[in-house]
Parts: structure tokens; sequence; C-alpha cells
């Protein structure tokens, strides 16, 4: 099992509407978990962090966590043919042997279509 | 704040021959993580450096080494190159790499590199 797996994709959604991107990860002591939106040939940019279990909103991205189920999630709302790219899902655990890895996911390519 | 910056953009070599690729993290930031991305295995985390001290490595061989200066400039080195090592090389930095917002890395451009 891979220690972060995201949705299949990929995923097309009418311009407008909700996109929602999901990962799952092995790894219990997971602490911080961030989406990172990458578009061909360029590098990943951060979209969000999440750090706690609930909800985060910045403008149109919403994150989700829940740690018992090992579950993150990006909502996209009102999606613009601008979002269409890579989502990168990854997680870090604290300190120790893990320092400053981020353990990826395999990539969620999002098609926005006008 | 000026980003993380990443020398040379694009590289082309040919096998056998090593390379040396350059990483300036963001002012202020201590921890540089590098990474490799290619099509087939996606991102996987080379190494990280923080006050010039290697704290975690990536399952990669020898071949690959890196190095942080007192400025936490970074460099990683990968000699004897080989046409699998063909990929984007990627530098992250951090304020430090505990945990929390601060272990929040930040992308540079990447080098692109070519094994030929």
């Amino acid at each position: 099992q891979k220690e972060v797996e995201q949705n299949s994709g990929p995923l097309s959604v009418p311009e407008g509407a909700i996109a929602s991107l999901n990962c799952t990860y092995s790894d219990r002591v997971s602490q911080s978990f961030f989406w990172y939106r990458q578009y061909s040939g360029k590098s990943p940019e951060l979209i969000m962090s999440i750090y706690s279990n609930g909800d985060k909103e910045d403008g149109r991205f919403t994150a989700q966590l829940n740690k018992a189920s090992q579950y993150v999630s990006l909502l996209i709302r009102d999606s613009q043919p601008s979002d269409s790219a890579t989502y990168l899902c990854a997680a870090v655990n604290a300190g120790g042997t893990s320092y400053g890895k981020l353990t990826f996911g395999q990539g969620t390519i999002l098609t926005v279509h006008p | 704040k000026a980003g993380v910056t990443q020398t040379p953009r694009y590289l082309i070599k040919t096998r056998g021959q090593q390379v040396t690729l350059s990483c300036s993290p963001i002012s202020g930031h201590r921890s540089v993580s590098w990474y490799q991305q290619t099509p087939g295995q996606g991102l996987q985390f080379l190494f990280e450096y923080f006050s010039e001290t290697q704290r975690n490595k990536g399952n990669f061989p020898g071949r690959f080494s890196g190095r942080q200066f007192s400025n936490s400039r970074s460099e990683m080195n990968v000699s004897t190159l080989e046409l699998g090592d063909s990929a984007l090389y990627l530098c992250a930095s951090s304020l430090e790499a505990s945990g929390g917002p601060a272990a929040t890395q930040y992308f540079g451009p990447g080098t692109r590199l070519t094994v030929l």
C-alpha cells in the first residue's frame, strides 16, 4: 500500500462546478498535510495546508482533514479553466527520521472545461 | 520576499558525467529538501539539510549527494550519470522541518536534467 494515495483521475468538471479531490494516507503519525497544484512543465505550487481535524477555507478552496479516517480532501468551488492542473496531496511526519520529507500521492489531473 | 531559486534551469549531460545543481532558499528558511520528479515515479524525496547538516535521506544510491552552506544555500551532485537520472529536480525550503506551519515547503522552479 502506498503511503499517500489519491483518487484516480483524470477528473473532468464543467466550469463553475465543484471539483472534489481526495487523498488517504497510511501512516498514523502523519501530522501535516498539503495540497499542491502543478501545471504542466512547472513546479508544485502550494494551495492549502491543514494540520488539525476539520475544514479550512481559503477563497474558492476548502481542505478537509479527518485523522480518524486518515483522509484529506480538497474542494474547489466555482472551478475555472485556469484550475486545470495536476493536484498533489502530500503528508509530513513530525521530526525524527522524517525531517523535511514530504510524501506525495501520485497526483490527480483535473480538467475544467468551458 | 523572493522565492526559491534554482540554477541552472535546464541541463543536458551524457552518461558517465557528473552534475551539480544549486538551490537558494527563501530568505530566513533554514531547511532545504530535494526531490526528483519523473513521470513513472512521481515526486521522490532525495534528502534534507538544516544548518549545514543532512538530517534525512531518501532511498537513492550514493551517486546522489548534497551539501548546505552557512547561508542555507544548497547544492546537490549526481555523479556517473545514468539515463534514468533524467528528471526534474526540485528543491523546496521551509523555516524548519519539525512539523506544523513552519514545515510548509515552498518549491523552486526546478532543474530539468536530460541525460543522453
